[in-house]
């Protein structure tokens, strides 16, 4: 099974500078297909998780583009450009193997001011 | 727009069994499949399984095989969870959520399940 690896678990930032997160897989999630199905989300207290990032680098719908995503293989990182109030929380990378389906969550990585 | 809506909170005996709903709404039901996920008091979710609205295949993660049975009835456009043989560590919060680009692009609020004696 593949196991998902983030890094710091905790991140403590200040408004307006970047911050970053890492997530390591322990396989490569890379496909035949040419697409790498690694995700982002984020989540506040008391709500559902929100996916911000698909195959690496996609932001969804009504993502602020101060997300970012980048990667290959088994190292991604994810980096918030100038981070906001609202971006307090716990983000999780997830790889989403492609057939059959089955999602690896990270541990998480929780984001304070 | 697109809409996951899940049942309400459970609360259950050990060894009870439990079924949580997530009804679905602004698409078309049997196009994406759907999956469970689920998340303890604490950050961490862990991923059960899914079910392929339109032809009802399931998977589950191994964990899970033989306690866990995913339906649905595509004529209300809702997914169904069942988890049997509940033990204290059930508890937790589970969740459905759309499946596009092998990720979760939409989940549904989540349905506490509560398991004591």
């Amino acid at each position: 099974d593949i196991v998902m690896t983030q890094s710091p678990l905790s991140l403590p930032v200040t408004l307006g500078q970047p911050a970053f997160i890492s997530c390591r897989s322990s396989q490569s999630l890379g496909y035949r297909d040419g697409s790498t199905y690694l995700n982002w989300f984020h989540q506040r207290p008391g709500q559902s998780p929100r996916r911000l990032i698909y195959k690496v680098s996609n932001r969804d719908s009504g993502v602020p583009d101060r997300f970012s995503g980048s990667g290959s293989g088994t190292d991604f990182t994810l980096k918030i450009s100038r981070v906001e109030a609202e971006d307090v929380g716990v983000y999780y990378c997830m790889q989403g193997k492609h057939w059959p389906p089955s999602w690896t969550f990270g541990q998480g990585t929780k984001v304070e001011i | 727009q697109v809409q996951l809506v899940q049942s309400g909170t459970e609360v259950k005996k050990p060894g009870a069994s439990v079924k949580v709903s997530c009804k679905t709404s602004g698409y078309t039901f049997t196009d994406y499949y759907i999956h469970w996920v689920r998340q303890a008091p604490g950050p961490g979710l862990e991923w059960m399984g899914w079910i392929n609205p339109n032809s009802g295949d399931t998977n589950s993660a191994r964990k899970f095989q033989g306690r866990v049975t995913l339906t649905r009835d595509a004529s209300i456009s809702t997914a169904y969870m069942e988890l049997s043989g509940l033990r204290s560590d059930d508890t937790a919060v589970y969740y459905c959520a759309r499946d596009a680009n092998t990720g979760g692009d939409c989940w549904g609020q989540g349905t506490l399940v509560a398991v004591s004696s």
